[in-house]
């Protein structure tokens, strides 16, 4: 079945820097990919996905690129905010499937004014 | 819109007692869901209800039983709870489990076992 690993797992940045965070998935079947931001205390909310046939999609200071033949894909923050602060998992999925969600392990980000 | 929601919000159980955690969403969505998050382990799913009326086993369903009450209401039971089960609750809700779905997740239960 297919596995999700993420890196880092922590890290931390200056307000105003840039943010990667990376995945790599072993299902070359999968074609989904959400990312999702986790405040304390709150559930997880979608904030970006991108689907196997787009190479890159962008929503202002986020992007997410996906590079099908190495099996990787990262989350790109830019212009890091405070508010930025927050736990974040990426996940795969054959066929888009909500039931077979597959999340990373978590990469909990700190920026620092 | 509340969106989903989930009681309790902490619970303390002692092994071999058992719970129900409730779970409701008010987006008319038909599928509902239930993961666990641990630390370093990320959320994995327990149980899933595609739509009224079904459920189905995720990843790691042992040790819990599922009722898909209604379309609104999706509640999570442990029989006789384990140390293993201590965690955090999430459920979640989406329009179907089709191509694409947005999950929307509660605000989690977090549960100890002593």
């Amino acid at each position: 079945g297919e596995n999700v690993e993420q890196h880092p797992s922590t890290l931390s940045v200056q307000e105003g820097d840039s943010a990667v965070i990376k995945c790599t998935y072993s299902d070359s079947a999968s074609n989904y990919f959400p990312w999702y931001k986790q405040e304390l205390g709150k559930g997880p909310q979608l904030i970006i996905d991108i689907r196997s046939n787009v190479g890159e999609k962008k929503d202002q200071r986020i992007a997410v690129t996906l590079n099908k033949t190495a099996k990787h894909f990262s989350l790109h923050i830019t212009e890091t905010q405070p508010e930025d602060s927050a736990v974040y998992f990426c996940a795969g999925s054959r066929a888009g499937g909500a039931d077979k969600l597959i999340f990373g392990t978590g990469t909990r980000l700190q920026v620092f004014p | 819109n509340a969106g989903v929601t989930q009681t309790p919000k902490f619970q303390v159980l002692k092994t071999g007692q058992s719970m129900t955690l409730q779970c409701a969403q008010d987006m008319n969505h038909n599928s509902m869901y239930w993961y666990r998050q641990d630390p370093g382990m990320g959320l994995r799913l327990i149980y899933y209800s595609a739509s009224e009326g079904t459920t189905d086993k995720g990843e790691v369903p042992n040790g819990y039983n599922v009722s898909r009450l209604n379309k609104r209401e999706f509640s999570l039971r442990l029989e006789s709870a384990a140390p293993s089960q201590t965690s955090v609750y999430f459920c979640a809700s989406s329009y179907g489990t089709g191509a694409y779905n947005e999950q929307f997740f509660g605000p989690g239960t977090r549960l100890t076992v002593l």
